[in-house]
């Protein structure tokens, strides 16, 4: 069965700085594969997927991953964190040809400032 | 405006009952998802359904129950035969096809006394 693992279940930033949130995963075939965030007491939203088309993906609010094959890593990263990233941001995998999607744990991301 | 609505937002009930969930969607998707969300646990998948009258177990189906008569509506039922059933519970649907992004509803908190 297919699994995610999230490296370290809280992230602390200050504003400005480097975000890097890990994401791995099991499949030894190309899956497509998901980050969403979560705000307290919200449902998901997506910030971008990869399907293939392009290893660099670039998503929503500067969120940008990275597709690699050789790691099995799917990492998000922005270059300058704002106050507003301050979420949970969860990882999701889904093997070809189903729908289904399997998650990470999550990482909480905190941002000071 | 298109999206998934979910209803109610808290929900409380006396341990023992049986407590139906909502969940209804106007994006005109094929599948619908149940996933509940435990702090630190990550999302698990409860049930989906691909195709009305047509519903598969997820990861942690026991102790719940779903029906698909509708394409808009998935609603779930929490049995009392489902030992902690105190989560947030959310809904998701999207189009049925391997890679598909899933929408998210914006949950139900349950709280069972």
């Amino acid at each position: 069965a297919q699994s995610v693992t999230q490296l370290g279940s809280h992230v602390s930033v200050s504003e400005g700085a480097l975000v890097l949130l890990r994401c791995n995963y099991s499949s030894s075939v190309p899956p497509y594969l998901f980050w969403y965030v979560q705000y307290p007491n919200q449902g998901l939203q997506l910030l971008l997927k990869y399907t293939s088309a392009a290893t660099l993906v670039k998503g929503i609010n500067g969120f940008e991953a990275e597709f690699k094959k050789s790691e099995t890593s799917f990492h998000l990263t922005k270059p300058s964190a704002h106050m507003s990233d301050a979420a949970e941001y969860f990882c999701a995998v889904s093997d070809q040809g189903y729908s289904t999607l399997t998650f990470g744990k999550g990482t909480m991301l905190l941002v000071s400032p | 405006d298109g999206g998934i609505t979910q209803s109610p937002k808290y929900l409380f009930r006396k341990e023992g009952q049986n407590v139906t969930l909502s969940c209804e969607q106007n994006l005109n998707h094929d599948a619908m998802y149940w996933y509940r969300q435990d702090p630190g646990q990550g999302l698990r998948l409860i049930y989906y359904s691909q195709i009305v009258n047509d519903f598969q177990k997820g990861d942690i189906a026991e102790g719940y129950s779903v029906s698909r008569e509708k394409k808009e509506s998935f609603p779930l039922t929490v049995t009392s035969a489902q030992k902690n059933p105190t989560a947030f519970y959310l809904c998701a649907s999207n189009g049925g096809r391997a890679g598909d992004t899933q929408y998210f509803g914006p949950g139900t908190r349950l709280t069972v006394l």
